[in-house]
């Protein structure tokens, strides 16, 4: 079965420290990669989207993302964190398979706090 | 202004009452999806569609209902059958071209709140 794993529940930084939010998944065949992040009350904004090539992806707001297939992750990060960025983020994944149907299978979300 | 328009923002149901969620998007995207979004459960999907007058069930579509009559448009129905309503409900869509139906992102709506009272 293909799902989408964030292994915690809370990531704690420092405003102008780096930081990182995980996500592992299992899908069978190539995977597509997606990030989003959700402010309190409001939709889904999309981040950034690995499909194929440069194992870095560079998205919006100074975050990118390592694709990583051995380890079969794909961490959201960030160099300098800034306290605007704390919210709630969602790893994703679509995977190809029979039905091709776009399915996005979300990961159980990561909330990001940033003290000042 | 382009993008994906759910209504209302706030809605309570009473025991037993059906209630429908409003979705509109004027992206030209094929298509649309609903997901629940419940506490420390990220999102499950509800229904999705990729065409007009064509829809598939998700993981959790017992006590739902959908319809896609037109391409901007994918109401979701909370019947009296789905026990326990309350939570987030967000509605999507994406392009769905052959070809290009994984690699896309999926844009979303500002969400419906659903309480019961």
């Amino acid at each position: 079965a293909q799902s989408v794993a964030q292994p915690e529940d809370q990531v704690n930084v420092a405003e102008g420290n780096p930081l990182t939010v995980k996500c592992t998944y299992s899908v069978s065949g190539n995977p597509y990669l997606f990030w989003y992040v959700q402010y309190p009350n409001r939709g889904l904004q999309f981040l950034l989207k690995y499909i194929t090539g440069d194992n870095l992806v560079k998205g919006s707001y100074g975050f990118e993302a390592e694709f990583n297939k051995s380890q079969t992750s794909f961490h959201l990060k960030k160099p300098s964190a800034l306290v605007s960025d704390s919210a709630l983020y969602f790893c994703a994944v679509r995977a190809p398979g029979s039905s091709n149907t776009g399915k996005l299978i979300f990961g159980q979300g990561t909330t990001l706090q940033v003290k000042p | 202004d382009g993008g994906i328009t759910q209504s209302p923002k706030y809605l309570f149901r009473k025991e037993g009452q059906n209630v429908t969620l409003s979705c509109e998007q004027n992206l030209n995207h094929d298509a649309m999806y609903w997901y629940r979004q419940d506490p420390g459960q990220g999102l499950r999907l509800i229904y999705y569609s990729q065409i007009v007058n064509d829809f598939q069930k998700g993981d959790i579509a017992e006590g739902y209902s959908v319809s896609r009559e037109k391409k901007e448009s994918f109401p979701l129905t909370v019947t009296s059958a789905q026990k326990n309503p309350t939570a987030f409900y967000l509605c999507a869509s994406s392009i769905s071209l052959p070809g290009r139906r994984l690699n896309t992102e999926a844009f979303f709506g500002q969400g419906t709140r659903l309480t019961v009272v």
